[in-house]
């Protein structure tokens, strides 16, 4: 079946500071979005992003399917920012929209 | 943006009880729900797919006779784990997809989910 991994497992940074997450996946997909997981156990839907790239304030991904990989961008980031971030991709073979996730990246920011 | 329900959002009951939790969007219909399980420090794990009218469709390994799946309207699919043990707790997350999509894109939209323990 498709792989999806993402990189680092875990990041700790000081406020302001700037991050990239990776998720790399194994096939062609029709859907990938990312997420961040709060505390509470919510996730928050940060993009959609089959391909292509996006922005909404501090935030910014990009795709590159024929690559198979995608960037999340984290600018200026801020304490709330922490939490886990996932990937999860839909494989273009799927008629279902099953969204098979990455093991996600923990991330702490530090005051 | 659109919204899932999912209810109750944590349940404590004694083993050999049965739990049902319910997902509903609100403000969409989905044709396909969703169930997925986490463990502490894990990712999400999908369990099954619910499809409105027909039988779920669930993933290798995972007893379609423990977790029953019931999807019976456009808005509301619910998940009961019946005669639960201990094993059993876990983190319960739903998820649906508008049936219509929004310009060609199908998003996922996800419930809070239900912290479960067993006792």
């Amino acid at each position: 079946g498709i792989q999806v991994e993402q990189s680092p497992p875990d990041l700790i940074l000081q406020e302001g500071a700037n991050s990239t997450l990776r998720c790399n996946f194994s096939d062609s997909v029709n859907n990938l979005q990312w997420f961040h997981q709060n505390p509470w156990g919510q996730l928050i839907n940060l993009f959609y992003i089959p391909s292509g790239t996006k922005q909404n304030g501090r935030l910014s991904a990009t795709t590159v399917a024929t690559e198979r990989y995608s960037l999340l961008y984290i600018s200026s980031s801020q304490t709330t920012d922490s939490g886990v971030y996932f990937c999860a991709v839909e494989m273009r073979s799927s008629n279902t929209g099953k969204l098979i996730f990455g093991q996600g990246t923990t991330l702490q920011v530090k005051p | 943006g659109a919204v899932v329900s999912q209810h109750p959002s944590r349940v404590i009951c004694k083993s050999g009880t049965s739990v049902k939790i319910e997902c509903r969007s609100l403000d969409f219909q989905a044709t396909t729900m969703f169930w997925y399980r986490q463990f502490p420090k894990q990712s999400l794990m999908l369990m099954a797919t619910s499809n409105e009218g027909s039988k779920a469709t669930y993933e290798q390994g995972v007893e379609k006779d423990k977790f029953l799946i019931n999807h019976a309207s456009l808005t509301l699919s619910t998940l009961t784990v019946t005669s639960a043990h201990p094993e059993d707790s876990s983190f319960y997350i739903c998820s649906a997809r508008d049936r219509w999509g929004t310009r060609g894109r199908y998003i996922q939209y996800f419930g809070a989910g239900t912290r479960l323990s067993v006792l």
